[in-house]
């Protein structure tokens, strides 16, 4: 069956650079119209879109976060890797990844699995 | 971007009430509309994908309706298993771009 789990430091400092990783099982990351994601959650707020990586190694990321946002995959590895750059208080959140499996190209993009969670603070 | 405005931000309901969020997108996303049941300390659950498909193994209680900007979610006959947030979400194409709504908390009156 498909499981993803996020890793990770649960706490940063300010100005420090967040890498997390989304080690994940039930399918590759080289099949063609796989992709992984990287959605966020502050606390008690609504869920917002960081980036995504497709088997092809195509990456897009968020409009308002793309110049400190790197996502990278290893495939053998079955990891998918995001790096934060700058981190602040702000960016407190529960971060999670999700699988997309766009099975035809005319598929849409639909978070149909995905991991636990993982809490990051960003304090000093 | 596309921006996605949930409605309403809450609400409270009976047990066998039916109930109905609404998410409006800032421009034509066609049908490129998804939902999702998130419970407390969980992680986001796919219910209806593509404004009105019902995934796999998801009671039919739950329903989506909509195209263009406009779209619909409904629970027809609320169950106290039902109490969560639920998120609708939109997708771009060409490049791909998700964005979420706001949520809907739903409790039970």
């Amino acid at each position: 069956q498909v499981t993803l789990r996020e890793s990770g430091p649960a706490l940063v400092k300010p100005t420090q650079t967040l890498t997390l990783t989304c080690t994940f099982s039930g399918f590759s990351l080289s099949t063609s119209g796989m992709c992984v994601s990287w959605i966020r959650q502050p606390p008690g707020k609504a869920l917002e879109w960081l980036a995504l990586i497709d088997w092809d190694d195509d990456k897009y990321y968020s409009t308002s976060l793309k110049t400190r946002l790197t996502i990278s995959k290893d495939t053998s590895k079955n990891q998918v890797v995001l790096t934060m750059t700058n981190m602040d208080p702000v960016d407190t959140a529960t971060y999670y990844c999700a699988r997309i499996h766009r099975a035809d190209p005319r598929d849409g993009y639909i978070l149909d699995y995905w991991g636990q969670g993982t809490l990051v603070t960003v304090s000093s | 971007d596309i921006q996605m405005t949930q409605s309403p931000s809450s609400l409270s309901a009976s047990v066998g009430d039916r109930v109905t969020i609404t998410c409006q997108a800032s421009q034509d996303i066609s049908n490129y509309l998804n939902w999702y049941q998130q419970k407390p300390g969980k992680a986001p659950k796919l219910l209806i994908y593509d404004a009105s498909n019902l995934e796999t193994g998801v009671p039919s209680r739950f329903s989506g309706s909509g195209s263009g900007t406009d779209f619909t979610f409904t629970i027809s006959s609320l169950q106290p298993e039902d109490i969560a947030t639920y998120y609708c979400q939109q997708y771009d194409n060409l490049p791909p771009r998700l964005t979420f709504g706001g949520g809907t908390k739903v409790e039970i009156k």
